[in-house]
């Protein structure tokens, strides 16, 4: 069963660039049939979908925050990561990695999350 | 706001059935499969149902799932207070763009 382990600064100054990692253990992020995403979830509140990465370097990003994310993967680190530009207050939260599956919408590995705070 | 609407909050006694509903519309439930997830506090969410009604290994069959039309909703019986969490039902919005409700928490009164 793979594992997956976030690291990033948990401190980020507003307009800067949030920046985290996600390495997956025991596991490949060659996997032809998942995708790896990060999902987030401010205190207190729901969760929203970030964006996605396949192993081949293609991307998937919500709408919504599309023009201040991008992902990336390395194959070879099993890593995948993410930058966010112009973070404000709006942007603290719980940020998870994630497996996602690509046949059906089901996220079935979790990273165990790890807090970024926008502040100054 | 959420794309997927599920109630704040719903409560029962130990033992008794719980049904947490999460609606959508033609764009997202009703042309895909819906999961569903159980989130402790302080901790990640998990996978609890997928593909509408499957549960992966390990999950209880106390916990099942459904789906009909723009609707899905998961359904648990015999209520243990280890179910108290937020629960989040989610999908796709066209491909591949996951959506998530809004989170439902479950207390066991």
């Amino acid at each position: 069963q793979p594992q997956l382990q976030e690291s990033g600064p948990g401190l980020v100054k507003p307009s800067e660039t949030l920046s985290l990692s996600c390495t997956v253990f025991a596991g490949s992020v060659s996997l032809s049939t998942y995708y790896w995403g990060w999902i987030r979830q401010p205190p207190g509140q729901g969760l929203e979908w970030i964006g996605s990465v396949f192993h081949t370097g293609s991307t998937y990003y919500n709408p919504s925050l599309r023009g201040r994310v991008t992902m990336s993967v390395d194959t070879s680190k099993d890593q995948f990561s993410l930058n966010l530009t112009s973070v404000t207050a709006a942007d603290t939260a719980f940020y998870y990695c994630a497996r996602l599956r690509s046949w059906e919408p089901g996220i079935d590995y979790w990273g165990q999350g790890t807090l970024v705070t926008v502040s100054s | 706001q959420s794309v997927l609407t599920q109630p704040p909050s719903v409560s029962a006694a130990p033992g008794q059935k719980v049904t947490i509903s999460c609606s959508g519309t033609s764009s997202n439930i009703g042309n895909n499969y819906v999961s569903w997830y159980q989130q402790f506090p302080g901790t990640a969410p998990k996978l609890l149902i997928y593909e509408n009604n499957k549960r992966p290994s390990g999950i209880p069959d106390r916990f099942s799932g459904s789906k009909s039309g723009t609707s899905a909703t998961l359904a648990i019986t015999g209520l243990q207070t280890g179910d108290e969490a937020d629960y989040y039902c989610g999908t796709w919005d066209g491909s591949l763009s996951s959506i998530f409700g809004g989170g439902t928490k479950l207390t066991v009164l």
